[in-house]
């Protein structure tokens, strides 16, 4: 029931695009984008409900196709401060949240 | 300071003593959640609560660990005859259906 990410591992220099995949197979009522630093909780990005909507702010932004359980986070011009795991996070009908597979983003300048 | 707390921020234990977390949530918010976190792996959910009903308990959380949340506001996770696989970093998270969850810094386990 984990969300499976891709890719695992990806490494950018700084100003170049990346996008994260996340896979579920479940129906999913939310899906939830957290960044996590090494030695540092996670910390929200952004959450999009069912509906299939796309959100984004500056230069990261995310769409969510629930017919198919996928989300996509996207990260445009990327900075150094970027860097870290990225963790997918998905609600369904029931009552667990699950982190995904983890994405580990490296930038360097 | 209005984020999610935890307490303590680390604790060592000798394997079979009991220990006990604590997580103080956003006051607004109705939900939270526990996770527990090993180097290099996502958050493991363990179990969540709406306000003080525990809703949902993962399969993979043994009978030494329980949570309470008493009053539906702070909450605790014990953990009774530590193992040194429970050795790992627990967070908690508060927040609502459909928001975001906001976690707080975590309490790092180790258990010699």
């Amino acid at each position: 029931q984990q969300p499976v990410q891709s890719p695992q591992a990806v490494i950018l220099r700084e100003g170049e695009d990346a996008v994260i995949n996340c896979s579920s197979s479940k129906a999913l009522y939310s899906v939830h984008w957290y960044r996590q630093k090494h030695g540092e909780a996670p910390v929200f990005l952004m959450i999009l409900l069912k509906g299939g909507e796309q959100k984004g702010h500056e230069k990261i932004s995310a769409s969510f196709n629930e017919k198919k359980q996928q989300s996509s986070l996207y990260l445009t011009a990327s900075q150094l401060s970027y860097s870290g795991t990225y963790f997918c996070g998905t609600e369904g009908t029931g009552n667990q949240f699950y982190f995904g597979t983890g994405t580990s983003l490296t930038v360097i300048p | 300071d209005t984020g999610v707390s935890q307490d303590p921020r680390h604790k060592i234990t000798k394997r079979g003593q009991n220990v006990t977390f604590r997580c103080d949530p956003i006051s607004e918010h109705n939900r939270l959640y526990w996770y527990r976190q090993t180097l290099g792996q996502g958050p493991e959910f363990l179990t969540y609560f709406q306000n003080e009903a525990q809703l949902e308990k993962s399969r993979l959380l043994s009978d030494r660990f329980s949570a309470e949340r008493p009053k539906g506001s702070f909450s605790t996770l014990e953990i009774q005859r530590t193992e040194q696989g429970d050795s790992a970093m627990y967070l908690c998270a508060s927040g609502g259906q459909g928001i975001e969850q906001y976690f707080g810094p975590g309490t790092r386990l180790t258990v010699t």
